[in-house]
C-alpha cells in the first residue's frame, strides 16, 4: 500500500539557516512525488514535483528536493530560510488518480 | 486566473445537523477532488469527479457523506447527519489533464468543520 512518512511534526529554524524536511514514501511502482506548502489561510501551493529524470528538482521560492530511490526518500531543502517560509509542508505521492499525503511538517522561523 | 475556492471557510455545527460544503474548481478543470484532514493526521483522499461523474469514491468514509457535481462545474459535499469524528479540514482540488498521478492538483484553502 502507498504511504508517506514525514517524521518531523514540527521544526524550528533561525532565519538565514539552512533547512531540510524529510519525506519517506512507500510505493511499489515509479513514484510521482510532490511537495506542497500551506501558509495560514491559504490553499496548498505546489512547491515542486518529481516524475523522472534528474533526481534533484528545483522548485519555487528557492526550494529543491532530491529523490533517492535507494532510500525511498524525497527530502526538501532550502539553503537559507526566510521568515515568510513559516508554514506547513506536505509531501505527497501520486498513485492512480489520487495523492497520498504525509502528516505534514510545521515550520517555525525565528529571527 | 482565479484559484480553487471553497465555502464556507469555517463551519461549526452540532452533532446530528447537516452541513454542505462547496467547492468551485479552476475554470476548465474537468477533474475535481475532495480530501479531508483530521487533526494531526494526514490529508486523505475522499473522492474524484471527472466532469459530473464520480470516477472514484473509495475514500468516502460512509453513507452520511454525499458529493455532487451538477453540470460538471462546482461541487458540494454534504454531511448528514454530522458526527463528532467528521470534524476536520476538507480540501478541494482540481486538475486539468487526465486525472492521473502525474497531474498537478491545485488546492483550495479548505473548509474547517467543527462538530460539537
Amino acid at each position: 500500500a502507498q504511504s508517506v512518512t514525514q517524521p518531523d511534526i514540527h521544526i524550528t529554524v533561525s532565519e538565514g539557516a539552512s533547512l531540510e524536511l524529510r519525506c519517506n514514501y512507500s510505493y511499489g511502482a515509479t513514484p510521482y512525488l510532490f511537495w506542497y506548502v500551506q501558509s495560514p489561510g491559504q490553499g496548498l501551493q505546489l512547491l515542486l514535483k518529481y516524475f523522472s529524470g534528474d533526481t534533484l528538482v528545483q522548485g519555487i521560492k528557492g526550494f529543491e528536493a532530491e529523490f533517492k530511490r535507494s532510500q525511498s526518500s524525497f527530502n526538501l531543502r532550502k539553503p537559507s530560510v526566510h521568515w515568510s517560509d513559516a508554514a506547513e509542508y506536505f509531501c505527497a505521492v501520486g498513485a492512480g488518480n489520487q495523492f497520498y499525503f504525509g502528516t505534514g511538517t510545521s515550520l517555525t522561523v525565528i529571527p | 486566473e482565479a484559484g480553487v475556492t471553497q465555502f464556507p471557510s469555517h463551519s461549526v455545527i452540532e452533532k446530528g445537523q447537516t452541513v454542505t460544503l462547496r467547492c468551485d474548481p479552476i475554470s476548465g478543470h474537468d477533474n475535481l477532488y475532495w480530501y479531508r484532514r483530521v487533526m494531526g493526521k494526514e490529508i486523505k483522499f475522499l473522492l474524484h469527479f471527472v466532469k459530473e461523474s464520480k470516477q472514484d469514491e473509495s475514500g468516502m468514509p460512509n453513507n452520511r457523506f454525499l458529493a455532487e457535481r451538477t453540470g460538471g462545474t462546482y461541487s458540494t459535499l454534504k454531511v448528514q447527519p454530522a458526527e463528532l469524528e467528521d470534524s476536520g479540514v476538507y480540501f478541494c482540488a482540481s486538475s486539468q489533464a487526465w486525472g492521473s498521478a502525474t497531474d498537478t492538483q491545485y488546492f483550495g484553502p479548505g473548509t474547517r468543520l467543527t462538530v460539537l
